[in-house]
């Protein structure tokens, strides 16, 4: 079964307008991370957030993670239409070295 | 560098063919996975390997073979092909945590 379950499905929104992805897991993990996959390409690795970090920026990027309620949310701020992608977050299972991804949430941004 | 390559971009297989996706990278990863991806299902992992002649199962091993005789190589084999093999199938190699990506391979099985 899948370790991690994101939420929304699917997002529309405006260019301009913040974009936030929530991802849900349940086992204890070492780190959490968020892909992004553009149609038809492979996912790129966005950013990696540990299990002792609470939040962690990159440029435009924030992530959160809560260990306590298994859960971590991506920000995408001031969106543009080049960030319309299917993003999928990832934990590493402190049980082993394997990478389990979500279901992912399709980003759609209109110009 | 070219990162990691997969060849063939397209398949298209009868049902009880046997066929070979390949993988590649120059980046001298140790680790190296195979992903199959299915609408709403994300990425599930084959098998992986940890370095050369070392390799294991993934949560859906079922039907795919693996070898690892180089650290540049990591080919993914169907024995038997079934129509519930029709993916794409993204091999990826990981270091420093992070995985990096092929750009797929679309396989239909008929």
């Amino acid at each position: 079964s899948q370790q991690g379950e994101e939420d929304p499905q699917a997002l529309s929104i405006q260019e301009g307008e913040n974009a936030t992805m929530n991802c849900s897991y349940k086992t204890s993990i070492n780190n959490l991370q968020w892909y992004r996959q553009n149609s038809g390409r492979g996912l790129v690795h966005l950013i990696l957030i540990r299990s002792n970090e609470r939040e962690k920026h990159s440029g435009r990027l924030r992530v959160t993670l809560d260990t306590s309620k298994k859960s971590s949310s991506l920000l995408i701020t001031a969106s543009r239409a080049a960030d319309t992608a299917s993003y999928f977050c990832a934990t590493e299972e402190t049980s082993g070295s394997r990478l389990t991804f979500g279901e992912g949430t399709q980003l759609t941004v209109n110009p | 560098n070219a990162g990691v390559t997969q060849t063939p971009k397209f398949q298209v297989l009868k049902t009880g063919q046997s066929m070979t996706l390949q993988c590649a990278q120059d980046m001298n990863h140790e680790y190296m996975s195979w992903y199959r991806q299915d609408p709403g299902m994300g990425l599930r992992l084959i098998h992986y390997s940890v370095g050369a002649g070392i390799t294991d199962q993934g949560e859906v091993p079922n039907g795919y073979n693996v070898s690892r005789s180089t650290t540049e190589d990591f080919p993914l084999r169907l024995l038997s092909a079934a129509p519930s093999q029709t993916s794409v199938y993204f091999c990826a190699s990981r270091r420093d945590e992070k995985l990096f990506f092929g750009s797929g391979t679309q396989l239909s099985v008929l």
